[in-house]
């Protein structure tokens, strides 16, 4: 099983919006609604943001969201802010309870 | 709170095993999924594979059939992950992670500190 393609990096100014995809297929993304997002600083474990592809767990900011079309799943962080700087990834329930990780995007604040 | 305190760095040497351990703590252990999950330097996050502390049922990624086994001692709470015919390729942090709820096995809401395995002759 390949894993879920993202774009290496993405940007944006302090107070933008900026959309990560994650782009799967019809055995993962596309079959489940069980799509999550992670943000990692550097040298820390990752976080658990989004799950079942909008759902933010307590104490997420609600400035972020996640959302879901066809094969292709999308995270949006709005009102960008310096501390959201971070690696980020997706993930997806993959059937047979196999679990699959994107590539990962390095999010920069200009 | 929930906490999963994992073992320490390792350095090995290739075709050696290693086994790292995840000691959890502030809920009921056999209540939910763990996973492994991993990470060479620089690159991402790799699942790795999953347990049901409840029964030790476990589900492996296609990549780590046959290398790598996880089990748990629930007297303990303390879940393990064996990893055998070690390559340079291996050399990562591996985290052990716990699922978000007690229906659920896609979802890492917990996480360890991490275990640095180093691969190297």
């Amino acid at each position: 099983q390949s894993a879920l393609t993202q774009p290496p990096s993405a940007s944006g100014s302090p107070g933008q919006s900026v959309t990560i995809s994650c782009t799967g297929t019809s055995s993962d993304v596309g079959g489940y609604k069980y799509v999550s997002w992670y943000q990692q600083h550097p040298g820390k474990a990752p976080k658990l943001m989004i799950y079942e592809v909008s759902k933010r767990p307590s104490g997420v900011p609600d400035r972020f969201s996640g959302s879901k079309s066809g094969n292709t799943a999308s995270l949006t962080v709005s009102g960008l802010q310096a501390e959201d700087e971070a690696d980020y990834y997706c993930s997806s329930y993959a059937g047979s309870n196999n679990v699959i990780f994107g590539g990962g995007t390095k999010l920069t604040v200009l | 709170q929930v906490q999963l305190v994992q073992s320490g760095a390792e350095v090995k040497q290739p075709g050696a095993s290693v086994k790292v351990s995840c000691k959890a703590s502030g809920y009921t252990f056999i209540n939910y999924y763990m996973h492994w999950v991993r990470q060479a330097p620089g690159q991402g996050l790799e699942w790795m594979a999953m347990i049901n502390p409840s029964d030790g049922i476990t589900n492996y990624a296609q990549k780590f059939l046959g290398t790598v086994t996880v089990t748990r001692d629930t007297s303990t709470s303390t879940l393990y992950m064996e990893l055998s015919s070690l390559r340079s390729e291996d050399t990562a942090v591996y985290y052990c992670a716990r699922d978000m709820t007690t229906m659920t096995n896609d979802r890492f809401a917990y996480w360890g500190q991490g275990t640095l395995v180093t691969v190297s002759s």
